[in-house]
């Protein structure tokens, strides 16, 4: 089964608009961390925002958010204001701490932003 | 500010030729990684190391081997090169559990 799900291959938003990227996780750990990364067409991978598993409060680190839906599995990155610099590839990813030190990373969303 | 540094960027090997992907990072991080990401398919994990003189598999290990030669480096050998190891390779590293993964900008390889 995969750890990590993100079912959006592609998304499109207009400029100025919010957009919410959707990640679904799978793990049995109650302790584990989920992650965003940015990957823009030059190739680097940019962090974005982290939640942790006990970690009361929804994630946000300017125009990034992260909705945190437990018993649902689901960490979605919500993205405010969108500008054309944020047209990118974007991964999800998570970190089971029982099992040390393993990343798993979904197959990741592209998103456009269109003028 | 150089973080974490991969070495080349670029490789074109024929098959069977062996070759090592060099990675350190100057932040004192105690965890490193070496990921493969191909098209569609996200990252995959292919070694990791949890502390200097560890080393784990991670989902995709075969065909490659690793070293952590301290605490700043961590390298990714290729003893024999197949067609289906062309792919980017990443290393990153983090200093602890709650921290993200700082990533190296890449290795692009390409193995005909």
């Amino acid at each position: 089964a995969q750890k990590i799900t993100q079912t959006q291959p592609g998304m499109f938003v207009q400029e100025k608009e919010a957009v919410t990227l959707d990640c679904t996780y799978d793990t049995s750990d109650p302790s584990y961390g989920l992650f965003w990364y940015k990957q823009p067409s030059s190739g680097e991978m940019i962090f974005l925002i982290y939640q942790g598993s006990y970690d009361q409060q929804n994630a946000t680190e300017g125009r990034y958010s992260l909705n945190f839906q437990k018993a649902r599995k689901s960490a979605n990155l919500v993205i405010s204001a969108s500008q054309l610099g944020d047209s990118a590839m974007y991964f999800c990813a998570m970190r089971e701490d029982n099992t040390g030190n393993q990343f798993y990373f979904g197959t990741g969303t592209s998103l456009t932003v269109i003028p | 500010n150089a973080g974490v540094t991969q070495t080349p960027k670029f490789q074109v090997l024929k098959t069977g030729q062996s070759m090592t992907l060099q990675c350190a990072q100057d932040m004192n991080h105690n965890s490193m990684y070496w990921y493969r990401q191909d098209p569609g398919m996200g990252l995959r994990l292919i070694y990791y190391s949890a502390s200097e003189g560890t080393t784990d598999k991670g989902e995709v290990p075969n065909g490659y081997n690793v070293s952590r030669l301290n605490k700043r480096e961590f390298s990714l050998r290729l003893e024999s090169a197949a067609p289906s190891q062309t792919s980017v390779y990443f290393c990153a590293s983090r200093r602890d559990r709650r921290q993200p993964q700082h990533f190296g900008d890449g290795t692009r390889l390409s193995i005909l």
